[in-house]
């Protein structure tokens, strides 16, 4: 089946460092690309997305880069800071039946920020 | 301003128990999701539903089932748990199924 995987499971680094976290998507129709922060106890939100006629997107200090012929897709963030400690999502877009779309997520990355 | 809703928050059963998890949303959104998270694999999705009365199945269905008898709510029902259903859910909700989705804070469920 459709699959996203997601790269690396942890990531720790030093607050001020860059963060990247990269994934790979399996479905060559997929369009949509968000990104989610997950912090203990809550449920995860939507940080950054992207959709597949734009290669990157910026948000202060997070973007989003995307190659489709490669088919994957990567989050950057600037200047670290200890409350970007959490577990990060990516997710890919596929079709199912009835013209529908659906998300399939990565298996997540935890990021500890060090002050 | 209170988004998706899950209740309960907590919840410990007995194998062999049923129980129902409950989602409301305030967004008027379509898609409502039911997704179980389990570490190290990330969000698993369980039952979808693309608009109100209808129900679709996703990676995990067996062992669970929905309704979705308003738009606003998508009730999650376990008949008779498992311990393997030990987990936390998640609801979400969108207005399409490309676009952004909006997570309750969960359901923490044991089951021993």
């Amino acid at each position: 089946g459709e699959n996203v995987e997601q790269h690396p499971s942890t990531l720790s680094v030093q607050e001020g460092d860059s963060a990247v976290i990269k994934c790979t998507y399996s479905d060559s129709a997929s369009n949509y690309f968000p990104w989610y922060k997950q912090e203990l106890g809550k449920g995860p939100q939507l940080i950054i997305d992207i959709r597949s006629n734009v290669g990157e997107k910026k948000d202060q200090r997070i973007a989003v880069t995307l190659n489709k012929t490669a088919k994957h897709f990567s989050l950057h963030i600037t200047e670290t800071q200890p409350e970007d400690s959490a577990v990060y999502f990516c997710a890919a877009s596929i079709g199912v039946s009835g013209g529908y779309n659906k998300l399939i997520f990565g298996a997540g990355t935890r990021l500890a920020v060090h002050p | 301003n209170a988004g998706v809703t899950q209740t309960p928050k907590f919840r410990v059963l007995k194998t062999g128990q049923s129980m129902t998890l409950l989602c409301a949303q305030d967004m008027n959104h379509e898609y409502m999701y039911w997704y179980r998270q389990d570490p190290g694999m990330g969000l698993r999705l369980i039952h979808y539903s693309v608009g109100e009365g209808t129900t679709a199945k996703g990676e995990v269905p067996d062992g669970y089932n929905v309704s979705r008898l308003k738009k606003q709510n998508f009730l999650l029902g376990l008949e008779s748990a498992a311990p393997s259903q030990t987990s936390v859910y998640f609801c979400a909700s969108s207005w399409g199924g490309n676009q952004p989705q909006h997570f309750g804070d969960g359901t923490r469920l044991s089951i021993l």
